[in-house]
């Protein structure tokens, strides 16, 4: 039983455009919710995060959106830019710090 | 650099035998988790460490065990190895209910050949 679903399996952008990708959950003990940023033959790194008491994080071109009652984050890549392209993980973390992260959404933006 | 270190970086190896996976996490980090990546898929959870004392075990097989030495550094052993365990292992550390941020290692490759 996956914990965090997460979609589109992949995704193609041009530059410029908007890259959205979704996540959803239903442990309701899930206090931390990160988004990872992982390049080819790279380990994940945190891109952003966001606690569930906060509806919308935003660091630079990157925002999480968030709605508790719909157990759903979703990730908003605003003007992407090929340096973007990359696999994301939305993940979350119970109150025992055991993390479950989602399926991943490979991302390529066009030049 | 995420200040997680793995060795080592690939790994090719045959069916049926054994290897070791060494992750060394950052500095004054007490918690390590090991994932298996698939070609790919997802990060799967294996096993989470805390302080030398197993905290949460996931889809890890029975072939598979791992431990957390007092210096913190942790292995991860794969015995009987077979087509389908080769993979991405990463391992990751983070200091327990802190900022929650955890930190990967660049990971391991294993070839199962």
């Amino acid at each position: 039983q996956q914990q965090v679903k997460q979609s589109p399996q992949s995704l193609i952008v041009q530059k410029g455009g908007i890259s959205i990708i979704n996540c959803a959950y239903e442990n309701t003990a899930f206090d931390y919710f990160p988004w990872y940023q992982q390049f080819p033959g790279k380990g994940p790194a945190l891109l952003i995060a966001i606690r569930p008491d906060v509806s919308e994080k935003k660091e630079g071109r990157f925002t999480i959106s968030f709605n508790k009652s719909a157990k759903q984050f979703s990730l908003h890549i605003m003007d992407s830019q090929p340096g973007d392209s990359a696999t994301y993980f939305c993940a979350a973390r119970d109150n025992f710090n055991k993390f479950y992260f989602g399926s991943g959404t490979k991302l390529n933006v066009k030049p | 650099d995420s200040g997680v270190t793995q060795t080592p970086k690939h790994l090719i190896t045959a069916t049926g035998q054994r290897v070791t996976l060494r992750c060394s996490p950052r500095s004054g980090d007490l918690s390590v988790y090991w994932y298996q990546q698939s070609l790919d898929q997802g990060l799967q959870f294996l096993i989470h460490y805390y302080n030398g004392e197993e905290r949460a075990k996931g889809n890890i097989l029975e072939r598979f065990s791992a431990q957390q030495f007092p210096d913190l550094h942790s292995e991860l052993n794969l015995s009987s190895l077979e087509l389908g365990d080769s993979a991405l292992y990463f391992c990751a550390s983070n200091r327990i209910r802190g900022a929650g941020e955890l930190f990967f290692g660049e990971g391991s490759r294993l070839t199962v050949l």
